[in-house]
Order: structure tokens, then C-alpha cells, then sequence
């Protein structure tokens, strides 16, 4: 079956980096894209960005453009999301998402990540 | 910078029917905006319910279903169920942006 399983929750102070993984099993990984959403506490759904998983190929959102890497290793079948400079309003649960490549469909989610920012 | 507009909350009697709609700020949602509707639960992940406008997954039950009503999208709960009670997000990809709704709380009581 299909899973995507998270790495667990990060506590980090303000400037710092993180970096958060998801891990894929049950389908074949470089048939997908991979999608990276985040959600502050209390609030709602914000995008972050894709990464094709043939090739490597990413696009942000222009929000994080410049602070944000993702990144993938085709021997695990891990994706890596790493978010740099951070300040106490990226203080969210970040989570992943597969999407068969132009069906607009984000069928299955990673549990999510809790990443902390604070002093 | 598009935003995305969701009734921020609605509450149905269980049996009842309620419609969610989803508002893009640059104008009509079209099928050409992929309209995706996700469930969440508190302290749980989104589900995907609906893609591409009204397109099903194997696990979303059939009291769902989503369409296109006076230019925004739409999500339709039929029959609604106590375990229905949860925020729905709708997600559309117009002019190749991806954007979140800002949510709808629904309340079944």
C-alpha cells in the first residue's frame, strides 16, 4: 500500500535551517511528483512547491523561492525539504504529497512534520 | 497574488445537504483550474476527496460529489454523516499556480 512517512518534529531556533524528509513506499517513486505543503497552527493550507522525481526538476512558490530546497534520493526513495533562515511564523506542520504526473491530483499525504521556531 | 475564498463555516443537520464553494479572485473557476476538495480532521492529514473538478478517489463515499455552480467550484454533501464534521479545503491550479481556499468548517448538528 501506498504510505508516505515523515521524519519527526524539529525544534530549531530563529535563523537556523530544517530539514524534513518523506519517505515513499508501495509505488514506483520516479513515476510521481512530489508536493510540499505546510500549515501554521490554527490556520489554514499554504503551498510550498514540486519536485519532478525524474530528473529532479523543482518549481516554488514564489513566497519561498530563495529559501526553500527540495531535493531527492532515488536510492531510498526519500524527498527532502529543507526551509533556511527561519523565523517564528514558519513555526507549521509541513507535509508531503505524491501527484501522478499533470492529473492534478494529490492522492496521498505524509502524516506531517512538526517544525518549531523559537529562541 | 491569487486568494482563494471558502465560506469560512457552515453547519447541517445530520441527513441534510450543504454545498461548499471555492472563489478565485481573478475570476470564474473553470475546469481548467483542476479543482481538488480535501477533508481534514483535527490533528490528521488532509484527504483527498475530489480531483479535477468531480473525480472520486476509491475511498471518498458517495454522499460527495464535485461540480462547476455560477463560476466557482463546488463540493456537495448529500445524506451527511456525523463523522462529516471536519474543514474542507479546496485547491485550484489557474494560470499554473497552485492555491489553497481558505477553508470551510462544517458543523453537523
Amino acid at each position: 500500500q501506498v504510505q508516505l512517512v515523515q521524519s519527526g518534529a524539529e525544534v530549531k531556533k530563529p535563523g537556523a535551517s530544517v530539514k524534513v524528509s518523506c519517505k515513499a513506499s508501495g509505488y514506483t517513486f520516479t513515476s510521481y511528483y512530489m508536493h510540499w505543503v505546510r500549515q501554521a497552527p490554527g490556520q489554514g493550507l499554504e503551498y510550498m512547491g514540486i519536485i519532478n522525481l525524474s530528473g529532479g526538476v523543482t518549481h516554488y512558490a514564489q513566497k519561498f523561492r530563495g529559501r526553500v530546497t527540495m531535493t531527492s534520493d532515488t536510492s531510498t526513495s526519500t524527498v527532502y525539504m529543507e526551509l533556511s533562515s527561519l523565523i517564528s511564523e514558519d513555526t507549521a506542520v509541513y507535509y508531503c504529497a505524491r501527484e501522478l504526473p499533470n492529473s492534478l491530483d494529490f492522492d496521498y499525504w505524509g502524516q506531517g512534520t512538526l517544525v518549531t521556531v523559537s529562541s | 497574488q491569487t486568494v482563494v475564498t471558502q465560506e469560512p463555516s457552515l453547519t447541517v443537520s445530520p441527513g441534510g445537504t450543504v454545498t461548499l464553494t471555492c472563489a478565485s479572485s481573478t475570476g470564474a473557476v473553470t475546469s481548467g483550474c483542476y479543482p481538488n476538495w480535501f477533508q481534514q480532521k483535527p490533528g490528521q492529514a488532509p484527504r483527498a476527496l475530489i480531483y479535477s473538478t468531480s473525480n472520486k478517489h476509491s475511498w471518498t463515499p458517495a454522499r460527495f460529489s464535485g461540480s462547476l455552480l455560477g463560476g466557482k467550484a463546488a463540493l456537495t454533501l448529500s445524506g451527511v454523516q456525523p463523522e462529516d464534521e471536519a474543514e474542507y479545503y479546496c485547491l485550484l491550479y489557474c494560470g499554473g499556480a497552485y492555491v489553497f481556499g481558505t477553508g470551510t468548517k462544517v458543523t453537523v448538528l
